[in-house]
Formats: C-alpha cells, sequence, structure tokens
C-alpha cells in the first residue's frame, strides 16, 4: 500500500502569491492533518480534518484555509505569501479521529515551499 | 495548555552503546505520547506510542520508550545503537481526543563508528 503522498515537493513562490498544496492520505484513512516544520523546529499543528469537516485549528492566521474531498484527499492554501510562511508542509493521515491503541499517524514526506 | 520538552539539542553516542534521547511533557488529563524519526530532507517515520498500559512500549528499529508519570517523562531508548540511527527525533503529546499533536524541538543524535 502507498503511504501517505503529497505534491508537489518543492516549490517556490514570490511574496504575495498563493499556494495550493495536495495530500492524498493511506487508502482507508479518513483523517487528514496539516503541520508546518519551518527549519530547525518541531512541526507545528496547522488543521485536521476527519470526514470532510475541520476538527481542529491551530495558531495560524486565516490566510491558511484547507478542505477535504469525499475520497479523503486534502489540499492546503495559503494567501498572500510571506517570507515567514518557508517551511515544509507536513501531511499526516489515521484511520479516524481520537487516539487509541490501533490508530496510528502516519506523516507524508512534505512539501517544501520556499517564498522569495 | 500541552507542551513538550526535548532539553538536548544534540546527543553524541558511539556505535554499540546505549542511547537515551530526553523528553518530558506538560499536558491536561491523560497524555498519548509519541516518537518519530526525521532522515535529512525527509518527512517523519513514526517510532512507537504509549497510549495506556505497561509503562515500556517497544518499537521499531530495536527503540523503546518507558512512559514515567511521576517525572513526566517519555525517555527513548535503544541498547546499542547504531550508525544508522544518526538522525533528528522528536517527541510528541496528545491529550486530546483528535489527532492535534505538541512536537518538541527535537534531538540531533549523531552516532559514530
Amino acid at each position: 500500500d502507498a503511504g501517505v503522498t503529497q505534491s508537489p515537493t518543492h516549490l517556490i513562490k514570490t511574496r504575495g502569491q498563493h499556494v495550493t498544496l495536495r495530500c492524498s492520505p493511506i487508502s482507508g484513512h479518513k483523517s487528514v492533518s496539516w503541520y508546518q516544520q519551518v527549519l530547525g523546529q518541531g512541526p507545528q499543528f496547522i488543521f485536521q480534518y476527519y470526514e470532510k469537516e475541520e476538527r481542529g485549528r491551530g495558531n495560524f492566521p486565516d490566510r491558511f484555509s484547507a478542505r477535504q474531498f469525499p475520497n479523503y484527499s486534502s489540499e492546503l492554501n495559503v494567501n498572500a505569501l510571506l517570507l515567514g510562511d518557508s517551511a515544509l508542509y507536513l501531511c499526516a493521515s489515521s484511520l479516524s479521529q481520537g487516539l487509541f491503541s490501533g490508530n496510528t499517524i502516519y506523516f507524508g514526506e512534505g512539501s517544501w515551499l520556499t517564498v522569495v | 495548555a500541552q507542551s513538550v520538552a526535548q532539553p538536548e539539542d544534540q546527543v553524541n553516542v558511539a556505535e554499540g552503546n546505549p542511547l537515551t534521547v530526553k523528553c518530558t511533557y506538560s499536558v491536561s488529563g491523560n497524555p498519548y505520547l509519541f516518537w518519530y524519526v526525521q532522515y535529512p530532507n525527509r518527512g517523519l517515520q513514526f517510532l512507537l506510542k504509549y497510549i495506556t498500559g505497561d509503562n515500556l512500549v517497544k518499537g521499531s528499529y530495536g527503540f523503546e520508550a518507558e512512559f514515567n508519570k511521576s517525572q513526566t517523562s517519555f525517555h527513548l531508548k535503544k541498547p546499542s545503537a547504531l550508525v544508522s540511527d544518526s538522525a533528528l527525533y522528536f517527541c510528541a503529546v496528545s491529550a486530546y481526543n483528535f489527532n492535534k499533536f505538541y512536537f518538541g524541538s527535537g534531538t540531533k543524535l549523531n552516532v559514530k563508528p
């Protein structure tokens, strides 16, 4: 089975532009979360979606938005890009919402965004 | 508020020696604790988790971690380090019924031959 797949793997954008990052969860997984990892830091939670509904939001401005599609894939959108948005954006998937012994969260390889 | 502290930015060990990567946490309610490893320019790979049950948790690649509620710690251990274990290790905690993790700042493990 394929793992969590993300696209694009690398991209360069100019300040003020917008970007769309895509994520396909592991087959059968219904929960998708997004994290931002700035160089030298741990990942920071942005959003969680489960069954196409937003279930959690981190401390990020409204320029960040996301959605989940009927096939459980997800998009992260960032508008009006700033230099500080340069980071590795990680998508994570799990079977369902909630933490129980049978549920593990798996991360994709990430999308490297550079804003110039 | 939930938080994770990884007090060491870097840990150096010789191949074949035991290794410990430290993690302490602060959480309201029962903690759910995880370790992930990140190789250069890669995503996070799951190593192990503590949800409930035995305090000693065994994970992938020979790693284990011990949950200590009184010390609010969840240190990662391995009896015999390999050069290939050299990577960035992240501890994470969640205390909610959804998948929001709070990550530590990471510890770089260097295993020298």
